[in-house]
Order: structure tokens, then C-alpha cells, then sequence
């Protein structure tokens, strides 16, 4: 079964503007990844963000962690037209060995 | 630097028919492995995982079997393809099983017919 669910399933944005993905999970976890994705391509790991931290940033990117919430949410600012793709977020159980990853959130960036 | 191979990149086969996808990951030794596979427009569903030669746990029953006959390779297999079997299918690896980033391979589409 899925851990995480991410939301919306589509995003469509203009090119400059900042776009915001949400992720939902049920269990307690270690740590959250989020990955991209380009069409027919394999996925790109982005950022990790663990269970302690509520914030992380890499460059455009923006990870924030709420754990009572059991959510967390990848903000991408100033977005370009090449952010075009799908992301996913990624969850391990709590002393688990395995990522589990929901089903994505496809973002498009009009130029 | 590390780097994963995954081939072949695409692959048509009839229902029946065996299967066989190769990942092998270079300049790393004793990586965690996985295979995922993807169906249109979804999430990764894992089908199978190995942290060590000869070891792999199973995430869902079905009618594929995966091996790791060396330390930096990893088999996806079937003895006879079902439609259902069709998708894309991915390996990856990573250092330590699930604190620690996964490292894709480019993927394999599997269209069964």
C-alpha cells in the first residue's frame, strides 16, 4: 500500500510563478525524500528531510516537515518552464528498510 | 563516481514469453537494490529488494522473481509474461536501505502482448 499521497495529482503554472506540492502519510517515519521525475525517464533524487527537522532548502527548493501532521510539503519557487515533470514524495517506516513513494504530483511550467 | 546501468530501455514480448532485465551499479560495493515497477500515470509499487548477494525480500506475490547473483547485479525475471506484467520497470540503489537517497536507473518499458 501507498505511504505517502501526494496532492494535487496536477498542477499547471505560468513560468515565474511558485508552485506548491503536498505530501500525506499515515505511519511514523525516519525520513521523507522527494524526487523528480522527467517523462519516460528514472527518477532524481532531490531533497531529504528527516524526522527531526521541520525545514530544508536546496536552491529553488523549499522541504518543509510537519510531523503531528504527518505531512509535508515541496515548495518550488521562480519556476521555469524546465521544472516541467512529476514529483514524488517518499516515505521509510520507522525501522524500515524500503522507501515508499506515492503517486505523484504532475507539474507543468507554461512558458 | 557511482553509476547504475539498466538495460534494455525498451522491450516488447507476447504473453508466455520469458523476461529478463539486468541493473548493474559500478563504483559502489555492496549497495542496497531494488526493483520498482510503475504503471502509467502511478505511483513506484516495490517489488523486490536485496541487501546482500543471494538475499531478497519479495514486497508483492506475483509472477516475477527477482536474483543477485553478483554483489553489483541485479535480475528481474519471469518465466512466462502476463499481460498485467506490462509497465516500466525500474532499478535502483542506494548505501544504507532507507535512510539514505535511492539512485534510479533510466528504466525499462515492458509492453506485453
Amino acid at each position: 500500500s501507498q505511504q505517502g499521497e501526494e496532492d494535487p495529482q496536477a498542477l499547471s503554472i505560468q513560468e515565474g510563478e511558485n508552485a506548491t506540492m503536498n505530501c500525506s502519510y499515515k505511519t511514523s517515519i525516519n525520513n521523507l525524500q522527494w524526487y523528480r521525475q522527467n517523462s519516460g525517464r528514472g527518477l532524481v533524487h532531490l531533497i531529504l528531510i528527516r524526522s527531526n527537522e521541520r525545514e530544508k532548502h536546496s536552491g529553488r527548493l523549499r522541504v518543509t516537515l510537519d510531523t503531528s501532521k504527518k505531512s509535508s510539503s515541496l515548495l518550488i519557487t521562480a519556476s521555469r518552464a524546465a521544472d516541467t515533470a512529476s514529483y514524488f514524495c517518499a516515505t521509510d517506516r520507522e525501522y524500515g528498510n524500503k522507501l515508499v513513494f506515492g503517486a505523484g504530483t504532475i507539474l507543468r511550467v507554461k512558458s | 563516481s557511482q553509476t547504475i546501468h539498466q538495460w534494455p530501455a525498451t522491450l516488447v514480448q507476447p504473453v508466455g514469453s520469458p523476461l529478463s532485465l539486468e541493473c548493474t551499479v559500478e563504483g559502489t560495493s555492496n549497495p542496497n537494490l531494488y526493483w520498482y515497477r510503475q504503471a502509467a500515470g502511478r505511483g513506484l509499487q516495490l517489488l523486490f529488494y536485496s541487501v546482500g548477494i543471494g538475499q531478497i525480500s519479495s514486497e508483492v506475490p506475483q509472477n516475477l522473481s527477482a536474483s543477485r547473483p553478483q554483489d553489483r547485479q541485479f535480475i528481474l525475471s519471469s518465466k512466462k509474461l502476463l499481460l498485467s506484467d506490462s509497465g516500466f520497470y525500474l532499478c535502483a540503489w542506494s548505501v544504507r536501505a532507507g535512510v539514505s537517497p535511492l539512485h534510479f536507473g533510466n528504466g525499462t518499458r515492458l509492453t506485453v502482448t
